[in-house]
């Protein structure tokens, strides 16, 4: 069955220092891999998605960036958090040619 | 902007009563998405109506999609404490894999 990973599940970082998220899918190949980020009480707002390796299309300009190195590995950094960066970071995954998506358990990024 | 609104933002009831959940929509879909959010968690998918079907039921769930409205629900009925969490539509445009507009939610508070 397939698994999707992420870490840390929480993370508190000072304004200006940098962020590495990763997110990990097992049991599966060639995943559509996806952040979101999440407000409190709000839904959630598309930031990369990625059909395959290096692969990676950006919804909004904005503070971050992402990687695909590998098949099943998906990666969110930040050379400098700003403060308007804190969030609920959601990775997930589709299988190609299917519409479900798969959720990981999230990030609480604070940005301090 | 979201492409889902649900209605109400928050809902409260009795165990045992059913719940209903709205969402609308702007623009013509492939298919409509449930999902489901425990708090601090990630989502975990429902279930899923395509734009040609009116209306599926998956256990407790009945979803309903109507087009020319553009507007689908979700009735849970025989609701149980644990059904307590943020229920998400989310709207797909395209016709070969996955890209999801999330609405804001609904959080739904069953009281035992």
């Amino acid at each position: 069955s397939q698994t999707i990973h992420q870490w840390p599940a929480t993370l508190v970082q000072p304004v200006g220092s940098p962020l590495s998220l990763e997110c990990t899918v097992e049991g599966t190949s060639n995943p559509n891999l996806y952040w979101y980020r999440q407000a409190a009480g709000r839904g959630l707002q598309l930031l990369f998605y990625s059909v395959g390796i290096g692969q990676i299309s950006s919804e909004v300009p904005q503070n971050l960036s992402a990687s695909r190195p590998q098949d099943r590995q998906f990666i969110l950094s930040s050379k400098k958090l700003l403060l308007s960066d804190s969030g609920f970071y959601l990775c997930a995954w589709s299988a190609e040619r299917s519409y479900e998506q798969y959720f990981g358990p999230g990030t609480r990024l604070t940005v301090t | 902007s979201q492409q889902g609104e649900e209605d109400p933002q928050a809902l409260s009831i009795q165990e045992g009563e059913n719940a209903t959940m709205n969402c609308s929509y702007k623009t013509s879909i492939n298919n409509l998405q449930w999902y489901r959010q425990n708090s601090g968690r990630g989502l975990v998918h429902l279930i899923l109506i395509r734009s040609n079907e009116r209306e599926k039921h998956s256990g407790r769930l009945r979803v309903t999609l109507d087009t020319s409205k553009k507007s689908s629900s979700l009735l849970i009925t025989a609701s149980r404490a644990a059904d307590t969490a943020s229920y998400f539509c989310a709207t797909d445009v395209r016709t070969s894999g996955s890209r999801l507009t999330f609405g804001e939610g609904t959080q739904l508070t069953v009281n035992p």
